[in-house]
């Protein structure tokens, strides 16, 4: 039972490069979030996703990019990574019916020097 | 502009006694409050919901009590216990589901 898996867990970027971090779930939900979480903050919604092919922006989305293109996996990347997208990425799924909790992976923890 | 707030960054409390977190919404359009607890390296974990039409839902050891006058829910866990240690973070949606709002998480110490 893998639920939602992140990878990679620990990532340091130089300023000005790109990386992409993946997220991939194996309980069919629909919905897919991606929230960054930085220190003594709470978390806070980047991109999220209703299905394949559909994303929408969430509070904080500049300088990230998402596709969904498969119902299992949903990819965010930093093309130009800046210092203040240092923080810890946590990638989450749902059934997308009404009142239904999400499911959180581990988080990926990046560091941008 | 923080819509869910979690006031108190930090609780200790004695292994057998009542934890209460708190928790503050501006939001009169949520309808749908959780909680989730969260363990260093790990993701948060859901722990327990409540929807607006009711005031409390109980589960074992943890009730939640909404106050939709006051815009307020608490999460109440009794008795604590050592294992309860950790980060919880209180959430809220509004009817479309999509979005989910959190605070800013209350770090919780059970002392044995």
């Amino acid at each position: 039972n893998a639920g939602v898996t992140q990878t990679p867990k620990f990532r340091i970027l130089k300023i000005g490069q790109s990386m992409t971090l993946q997220c991939t779930q194996d309980m069919n939900h629909n919905y897919m979030y991606w929230y960054r979480q930085d220190p003594g903050m709470g978390l806070k919604l980047i991109y999220y996703s209703v299905g394949a092919g559909i994303t929408d922006k969430g509070e904080v989305p500049n300088g990230y990019n998402v596709s969904r293109s498969t119902t299992e996996d949903f990819p965010l990347r930093l093309e130009l990574a800046a210092p203040s997208q240092t923080s810890v990425y946590f990638c989450a799924s749902s059934p997308g019916t009404s009142n239904q909790p999400q499911h959180f992976g581990d988080g990926t923890r990046l560091s941008i020097l | 502009d923080q819509q869910v707030k979690q006031n108190s960054p930090s609780l200790s409390v004695q292994e057998g006694r009542i934890s209460i977190l708190n928790c503050d919404y501006t939001n009169s359009m949520f309808d749908y409050f959780l909680w989730y607890k969260k363990y260093p390296a790990e993701g948060p974990t859901f722990l327990i919901s409540i929807s607006s039409i009711k005031d409390k839902n109980e589960d074992g050891r943890f009730t939640v009590f909404l106050n939709k006058s006051a815009k307020h829910l608490s999460l109440h866990i009794v008795p604590s216990q050592p294992g309860d240690s950790a980060v919880y973070f209180c959430a809220a949606s509004g009817n479309t589901g999509n979005q989910f709002y959190f605070g800013t998480g209350t770090s919780l110490t059970v002392i044995p």
